[in-house]
């Protein structure tokens, strides 16, 4: 069964850091995997997601993920964290096959602070 | 132009009365999609459709009863409402027969209040 984990739910950092957001992956067949972000009391919006190829995948707002399959693990990051950076964040993983939903992680809060 | 819109976004009730959600989309999109988000923002999949066929239905008391009158919506009903419903109820939808690489695409929620 998939399933993913987040490590850390919150996570604080200065404006201008390295932003890090840890996302470990359970699947038994090669996984379709997916970052979201949610802003208050909006929907999830998708940032990046990867299906196959390049392991390092670029998504909006300067955020990219890198899918290491031998750590299981597709950490978010970003270099210079800003303030309209601060909102929940979701790791996702799909079943990957059709008629089945999106497992999403518990979620990591980015707080940051000036 | 919203592409998943929920209605209503609020919604304050008292125990034992029967409310619907309503969604809409206008992406094309074959599947939807309805969510339920608790107070810790731990999201879990309640229903899908696609093409107006129930393919998913998780662990869901027999109060909430999904409908689709066509592939562009997809409203919620739930009976005898509890304190615990209370959470945020997501719609969303995706390309094809779901699963596989199409992500979601999801409204703005609807905060349902059961005091």
């Amino acid at each position: 069964a998939q399933s993913v984990t987040q490590l850390g739910s919150h996570v604080s950092v200065s404006e201008g850091a390295l932003v890090l957001l840890r996302c470990n992956y359970s699947s038994s067949v090669p996984p379709y995997l997916f970052w979201y972000v949610q802003y208050p009391n909006q929907g999830l919006q998708l940032l990046l997601k990867y299906t196959t190829g390049a392991t390092l995948v670029k998504g909006i707002n300067g955020f990219e993920a890198e899918f290491k399959k031998s750590e299981t693990s597709f950490h978010l990051t970003k270099p210079s964290a800003h303030m309209s950076d601060a909102a929940e964040y979701f790791c996702a993983v799909s079943r990957g096959w059709a008629g089945t939903a999106l497992i999403f992680g518990k979620g990591t809060t980015l707080s940051v602070s000036s | 132009d919203t592409a998943v819109s929920q209605t209503p976004k609020y919604l304050v009730t008292q125990m034992g009365n029967d409310k619907s959600i309503k969604c809409e989309q206008n992406l094309g999109h074959d599947t939807m999609y309805w969510y339920k988000q608790d107070s810790k923002k731990f999201l879990k999949i309640m229903f899908s459709y696609n093409n107006k066929e129930l393919i998913i239905n998780e662990t869901v008391p027999n109060r909430f009863s999904p409908k689709s009158p066509d592939k562009a919506h997809l409203n919620l009903h739930i009976n005898s409402l509890e304190l615990g419903d209370s959470a945020v109820y997501f719609c969303a939808s995706s390309q094809g027969s779901g699963g596989g690489n199409s992500p979601l695409h999801f409204g703005n929620g609807t905060r349902l209040t059961v005091t």
